[in-house]
């Protein structure tokens, strides 16, 4: 069975930093892109970054770039997302998710999310 | 970036009703469209990819259609577990783009 479990939200002070993580299981975790979404409270879904299988390629939203950082340790089957210089605006549910199997880029498998929320 | 933009925001209808929800991409992206249920406190649901995919285990009432810039998602006979917010989402760029959602109320 595919899970995801992210990790690492909590409350932040704006300037902060956190990073968060996603433990995959239940699947070759080399074999797939990775991404990571947000949901701002009471707010639809909002795509924050993308990375490849080897780490070759990763894509940001305009929103985060130059402040989240994602990466990836295949060999311990984990997702990061490092956050710098937070704002209010990133106060959010992040989820971790996996693409489709059949090398389409749909979202197929999401974490439970874990919530950060960047306030003073 | 490519605007997504969903039609109605909300949408209020009874048990059996046949629901239509529309999404309209700023420009072509071919069929790379999926669309998601939401419900409160929960992931979203992957329910079609490729614009008219029907992901596994997902029940046939739910269909999609569409390419190039004009995509819907239909539910034939809406049943109680359907009311949820639902999602479309491009992804043939890389900064991929969610629409704002469409709440599926009861009428």
């Amino acid at each position: 069975e595919v899970q995801l479990v992210e990790s690492g939200g909590g409350l932040v002070k704006p300037g902060g930093s956190l990073r968060l993580s996603c433990a995959a299981s239940g699947f070759t975790f080399s074999d797939y892109n990775m991404n990571w979404v947000r949901q701002a409270p009471g707010k639809g879904l909002e795509w924050v970054s993308s990375i490849s299988r080897s780490s070759s390629y990763r894509y940001y939203a305009d929103s985060v770039k130059g402040r989240f950082t994602i990466s990836r340790d295949n060999a311990k089957n984990s997702l990061h997302l490092q956050m710098n210089s937070l704002r209010a605006e990133d106060t959010a549910v992040y989820y971790c998710a996996r693409v489709h199997d059949s090398g389409d880029y749909s979202l197929v498998y999401w974490g439970q999310g874990t919530l950060v929320i960047v306030s003073s | 970036d490519i605007q997504m933009t969903q039609s109605p925001s909300t949408l209020s209808a009874s048990v059996g009703d046949r629901v239509t929800i529309t999404c309209r991409a700023g420009q072509a992206i071919s069929s790379w469209l999926a669309w998601y249920q939401q419900k409160a406190g929960k992931a979203p649901k992957l329910l079609i990819y490729k614009a008219s995919n029907l992901e596994s285990g997902v029940p046939s009432r739910f269909s999609g259609r569409g390419s190039g810039t004009e995509f819907t998602l239909t539910i034939s006979s809406l049943q109680p577990d359907d009311f949820a917010t639902y999602y479309c989402q491009e992804y043939n760029s890389y900064s991929w783009t969610f629409g704002q959602g469409t709440k599926v109320e009861i009428k």
